[in-house]
């Protein structure tokens, strides 16, 4: 039980193009998820929280307008990277808690690379 | 602010060797403290978890650890090293609703 699924896995896209993540719980209701981005041998940065129907919260220093967060539903969450540059390139990892639980399942991560 | 520290950022070990991958935390209440595991290229899995009661935790693989309040620690053990625990791990502490981690560790597993 408690599989978060991200699609897609890899990505590469031209500077200036907007790309989505999606990130699903599969089999229990995520009431609440997270996005970090990882750098290369870097620990996990959390960027934003999500609560289901509700305005996700951005951490200091992330850019709301940039990277899009909607949580739509209890078990979808998606991230969108809008007018991507390379130095956006990074691994973007969600994770997916149940109301009531303190442990976060993670996703595989989607590896984001802008030419 | 809780925080994590974890003590070596690379460990290498034989195969059937003992494993110590050192994390000390800092809370202001009592801690829920995680350690996760990451293959490359991928997410994180759940090893184990302490939130309240025994001290002692044991979790997937193999692997267990214990909280020392009085030493702020919350190190992670396996008493026999296998070639597929090579991988990164990560220590980390719950901040109200959110996980503060820690640099992570890799351990190498030697043959």
């Amino acid at each position: 039980g408690a599989v978060v699924s991200q699609h897609p896995s890899r990505v590469i896209c031209k500077s200036g193009t907007s790309v989505k993540i999606e990130c699903r719980s599969l089999d229990f209701q995520a009431t609440t998820m997270f996005w970090y981005r990882q750098f290369p041998k870097q620990s996990l940065m959390l960027m934003a929280t999500s609560n289901e129907g509700s305005k996700a919260t951005y951490e200091q220093g992330v850019e709301k307008d940039k990277f899009l967060i909607n949580h739509a539903s209890l078990t979808l969450s998606t991230l969108t990277v809008t007018s991507a540059h390379p130095e956006d390139s990074s691994f973007y990892i969600c994770s997916a808690r149940s109301g009531g639980t303190d442990t976060q399942y993670f996703g595989p991560g989607t590896r984001l690379t802008v030419l | 602010a809780q925080s994590v520290t974890q003590l070596g950022s690379h460990v290498s070990v034989s195969e059937g060797a003992l494993v110590l991958l050192r994390c000390n935390y800092s809370s202001s209440v009592p801690p829920y403290l995680f350690w996760y595991v990451q293959y490359p290229n991928q997410g994180l899995q759940l090893l184990l978890k302490y939130t309240t009661g025994a001290t002692l935790v044991k979790g997937i693989n193999g692997f267990e650890a214990e909280f020392k309040k009085s030493e702020t620690s919350f190190h992670l053990t396996k008493p026999s090293a296998h070639m597929s625990d090579a991988a990164e791990y990560f220590c980390a502490v719950r901040s109200s609703t959110k996980l503060v981690f820690g640099a992570g560790t890799i351990l190498r597993v030697k043959s």
